[in-house]
């Protein structure tokens, strides 16, 4: 399973766009990125997952170059209320795999008012 | 809400003893995956279920264990605790192997003593 590497911490402001990076320079061919969320005391949410070039949802734009080795999770006009940990995963999706979920240390996001 | 309840929320233990916590999966997932969360750490995977079968296990002791029953609830045994075992378990129900999408219960907050 591909190791991912993000941030530790950003730091924004309300309103405003953040953009977390990760990296995942082993990512294998059968490989998709997902992200979850994660509050305290609470268990992980899933965000959004996509293989290639760019996924959006009501939540986030996911963001993949070509060679997939990294990834840009982008949350457009943050609140306080996206103040969380976000987890950047990679996994094989293909049928048959176990599907369990590898976290890294997560990127704590503090948006500020 | 994800559908995916856990109980008990909060639990104190003693050295040595054993606990069993208890995960009812989301209407129709027939997979469910357990982690271990310590304080300021990602969740890392213990086993998952499928079908009433363990299907993967993480690297953790044998003194881990758990169950799948029909109706794909499940339950997390650990027994001789110890105070390394102190963390948030959570609980995450999927539909099938092959996806990384998962979705997580709130937890239970064990607190070996």
């Amino acid at each position: 399973l591909a190791k991912t590497t993000q941030p530790i911490s950003m730091d924004s402001y309300e309103g405003q766009e953040v953009n977390i990076t990760c990296s995942h320079n082993n990512i294998a061919t059968n490989d998709y990125i997902t992200w979850y969320q994660q509050f305290p005391s609470q268990g992980p949410r899933f965000i959004i997952q996509g293989y290639k070039t760019k996924v959006t949802n009501e939540v986030a734009s996911l963001f993949i170059p070509a060679d997939r080795k990294s990834s840009t999770l982008s949350l457009p006009r943050v609140s306080l209320s996206d103040t969380a940990v976000y987890y950047c995963l990679v996994g094989d999706m293909r049928g048959g795999a176990t599907n369990k979920l590898i976290f890294g240390t997560g990127t704590l996001l503090a948006v500020q008012p | 809400e994800t559908g995916v309840t856990q109980s008990p929320t909060h639990l104190i233990k003693t050295r040595g003893q054993q606990v069993t916590l208890r995960c009812s999966s989301q209407s129709g997932h027939n997979t469910v995956s357990w982690y271990q969360q310590a304080l300021g750490q990602g969740p890392q995977f213990i086993f998952q279920y499928y079908r009433e079968e363990e299907n993967g296990r993480g690297n953790f002791p044998p003194r881990f264990s758990g169950l799948q029953f029909p109706n794909y609830s499940s339950e997390l045994n650990v027994n001789a605790l110890e105070l390394d075992d102190s963390a948030l378990y959570l609980c995450a129900s999927s539909l099938g192997q092959g996806t990384t999408e998962a979705f997580f219960g709130q937890g239970t907050r064990l607190t070996v003593v």
